[in-house]
C-alpha cells in the first residue's frame, strides 16, 4: 500500500512542451506539497495546498500551475518547459500544515529531464 | 543567510560508532524540526520530529533541540553501513518549510 504515489516516475521531454505530474495520497492527510530537488540535492518547497486551498506559493515561474481536485490529489502542470526545469519533483503530504501534525511523507519522486 | 544550515560533509564514521549531525536555523519563531534520511536516488524518509527543547529518542536515533541556540542535532548510535545516506534537516516556521542542503554520512564497515 503506497502512501504517497506519483506518476510518472521518469519524464523525458523536449523544451517548449507542456507536461503534468500527478500525485495521490491515501493517508487521509489534509495538506499536500510539491518540492523541487535540483542537481545539487537542494530541496525547495514550491507549493502547498491545505484542503484543496493554496497556502504556499513560493517564487516559481507561473509556467508551473498546481491543481488539487480533492484533498487526496495534487497535480503539477508545467507549461513551456525549459532546460532549467530538469530536476526531481517530489510530492509530499502531512496531516496539517502547522502544530505538531506537520510531519511530511514524501512520494517516490518524478525525475524530469528537459532536452 | 540561509534559513537552515548543515555541514555538507562528507562525514565518515566506523561501524558501531556514534554519528553526530548538526543543523542551525535562522528564524527564532520556528516551531517544528525534522530529520530526514535520503538514500541516493530515493525520496526523503522521515526519521525524527522534535517540537520542544531537549532530547527525543527513538531506537538508535536521538534528536536534540536547543531553541535558545537555534540548534538541532541528530545522534545515531551503533552506526551501521545501512545508515550511509544524506541526512536532511528541515524546519517549519508558520506555513513555511525549509530544508538544509544535507549532510552525507558514510559508515565504514
Amino acid at each position: 500500500d503506497t502512501a504517497v504515489s506519483q506518476t510518472p516516475k521518469y519524464l523525458v521531454t523536449q523544451m517548449g512542451n507542456d507536461k503534468s505530474i500527478k500525485c495521490e495520497q491515501n493517508l487521509g492527510h489534509d495538506t499536500m506539497y510539491w518540492y523541487k530537488q535540483d542537481s545539487k540535492k537542494f530541496l525547495k518547497i514550491m507549493f502547498s495546498y491545505n484542503n484543496k486551498e493554496l497556502i504556499i506559493n513560493e517564487t516559481v515561474p507561473n509556467r508551473f500551475s498546481p491543481k488539487s481536485p480533492d484533498k487526496a490529489h495534487l497535480n503539477l502542470h508545467i507549461n513551456s518547459l525549459e532546460l532549467g526545469d530538469s530536476a526531481v519533483y517530489f510530492c509530499a503530504s502531512s496531516r496539517a500544515i502547522g502544530g505538531t501534525y506537520n510531519e511530511q511523507f514524501f512520494g517516490p519522486g518524478t525525475r524530469l529531464t528537459v532536452l | 543567510q540561509k534559513e537552515v544550515e548543515q555541514n555538507s560533509g562528507p562525514l565518515s564514521v566506523p561501524e558501531g560508532a556514534i554519528a553526530s549531525l548538526n543543523c542551525t536555523y535562522s528564524d527564532r519563531v520556528s516551531q517544528s524540526f525534522f530529520w530526514y534520511r535520503q538514500y541516493s536516488g530515493k525520496s526523503p524518509e522521515l526519521i525524527m520530529s522534535i517540537y520542544s527543547n531537549g532530547d527525543k529518542e527513538d531506537g538508535r536515533f536521538t534528536a536534540q533541540l536547543n531553541k535558545a541556540s537555534q540548534y538541532v542535532s541528530l545522534l545515531i548510535r551503533d552506526s551501521q553501513p545501512s545508515d550511509s545516506a544524506t541526512y536532511l534537516c528541515a524546519v517549519n516556521t508558520g506555513n513555511q518549510f525549509y530544508f538544509g542542503t544535507g549532510t552525507s554520512l558514510t559508515v565504514i564497515p
